[in-house]
């Protein structure tokens, strides 16, 4: 059980281009879903958490306009890295957790390359 | 500052031998402990959780161990397979029943596992 789906696993794209990152809960609800950010050799890095229905949360120094995240439903949350330039090339992690006091359980990031 | 550190950032033990990653906190606040495995390419796979209101948690093959009096972390691991090998992450959770239950992640500990 707790399975996160994360999609695409590898992106390369073009300086400019706008990329979307989904993230699924498969086999529960997700009340709370966050965006985390890791660089190679290095720990993760919250962006931002999300509750669904509501306004994500950004981390100090997270640029929210640059960062779209959206949590439609209880099962998949979307960030959407605009107008992405080689700087944000990076590997994005999501997880997500059925209840305030239940662990995170993460997908299986996105590996985004800008060129 | 408050932050989530690792005594030893690589790990080389033995096929069959038991493993001991370490762990600091600095926040008396913490509440919530958490272990994570992450392959290469992959993202954090949950281990084992502890609250602040155990010192020992057991789970099949790993034992975590917290020590509230200095703040320390510890997860062991026995009979260390190679499939144990990975990086090793600490993370601690503030407030972790609130709204948010953000993580903070420490830097992480390599274990290889000689056959």
């Amino acid at each position: 059980g707790a399975v996160v789906s994360q999609h695409p696993s590898w992106v390369i794209c073009k300086s400019g281009t706008s990329v979307k990152i989904e993230c699924r809960s498969l086999d529960f609800q997700a009340t709370t879903m966050f965006w985390y950010r890791q660089f190679p050799k290095q720990s993760l890095m919250l962006m931002a958490t999300s509750n669904e229905g509501s306004k994500a949360t950004y981390e100090q120094g997270v640029e929210k306009d640059k960062f779209l995240i959206n949590h439609a439903s209880l099962t998949l949350s979307t960030l959407t890295v605009t107008s992405a330039h080689p700087e944000d090339s990076s590997f994005y992690i999501c997880s997500a957790r059925d209840g305030r006091n239940q662990p995170q359980h993460f997908g299986d990031g996105t590996r985004l390359s800008i060129l | 500052g408050e932050s989530v550190g690792l005594h030893l950032p690589t790990l080389s033990v033995q096929e069959g031998d038991n493993s001991i990653i370490n762990c600091a906190y600095s926040n008396s606040a913490s509440d919530y402990f958490i272990w994570y495995k992450q392959e290469s390419g992959k993202g954090p796979q949950f281990i084992i959780d502890i609250r602040s209101n155990m010192d020992k948690r057991q789970g099949q093959r790993v034992t975590v161990l917290l020590n509230k009096t200095v703040k320390h972390l510890s997860l062991q691991i026995a009979a260390t397979q190679p499939g144990d090998s990975a990086v090793y992450f600490c993370a601690e959770g503030r407030g972790y029943g609130g709204s948010q239950g953000n993580l903070i992640f420490g830097k992480g500990t390599k274990l290889s596992v000689k056959p």
